[in-house]
């Protein structure tokens, strides 16, 4: 079965600097994605960033970017420039390629961002 | 509107009780997902279904239901409510395949069961 671990349950980080957010995972598979989620005080599941396995190329979506090392399976959160509106739970999650398309969660990191 | 939306947003109920959570997408997607989400678990798969007529158990499907007569609609049911259900459910949808990878969630019910 895939796990999802994220060893950092709390991070804060102070507003506009940068601040890295960890994530692994445990598969015998090739082929699978791999997400970010974030979660506001709101409950609403939000998708930050994703990352296709066969990419080699780390993703980027503004101010949010990743480390993928596929074979260390480690899928890392940088988050630069950090702004209040960060503050959030962010969740590593991780999905086949193939067959059902659910998603398998890490615990989450509670991220708080210091004025 | 379009979108996935879940109701109630809160519920409370009396153990014994049994209770059902509705989810309603407009998209279409033929995948429809229920998790838990639950402190020092993350989100945790129940139930979920990849079309009409067809579901099947995650992880935690003990002590509930579910069933899908149209694509739009996943209700998840809890037969006989316990303290330990206590939680904050999420319904969520996607399409199949490699196209669109992306999860859509609902807003997420709290349910409490006293």
């Amino acid at each position: 079965a895939q796990t999802v671990t994220q060893s950092q349950p709390e991070m804060s980080v102070q507003e506009a600097e940068t601040v890295t957010l960890s994530c692994t995972y445990d598969t015998s598979e090739s082929d699978y994605y791999l997400f970010w989620y974030k979660q506001p005080p709101s409950r609403q599941m939000i998708l930050v960033i994703r990352q296709e396995a066969y990419k080699q190329q780390n993703a980027t979506e503004n101010r949010f970017s990743v480390n993928f090392q596929k074979a260390a399976k480690s899928f890392s959160l940088k988050i630069s420039d950090s702004q209040l509106g960060d503050a959030a739970m962010y969740f590593c999650a991780y999905r086949r390629g193939t067959g059902a398309n659910n998603l398998f969660f890490g615990t989450g990191t509670r991220l708080t961002v210091i004025p | 509107d379009a979108g996935i939306t879940q109701s109630p947003r809160y519920k409370i109920t009396e153990t014994g009780r049994q209770v059902t959570l509705m989810c309603h997408q407009t998209w279409s997607h033929s995948y429809m997902f229920w998790y838990r989400q639950d402190l020092g678990h993350g989100l945790r798969l129940i139930y979920y279904s990849a079309a009409a007529d067809i579901t099947d158990k995650g992880e935690v499907p003990d002590g509930y239901v579910v069933s899908r007569s149209k694509t739009e609609n996943f209700p998840l049911t809890l037969e006989s409510a316990t303290r330990s259900q206590t939680s904050v459910y999420f319904c969520a949808s996607s399409v199949p395949g490699a196209l669109n990878t992306e999860a859509f969630f609902g807003q997420g019910t709290r349910l409490t069961v006293v």
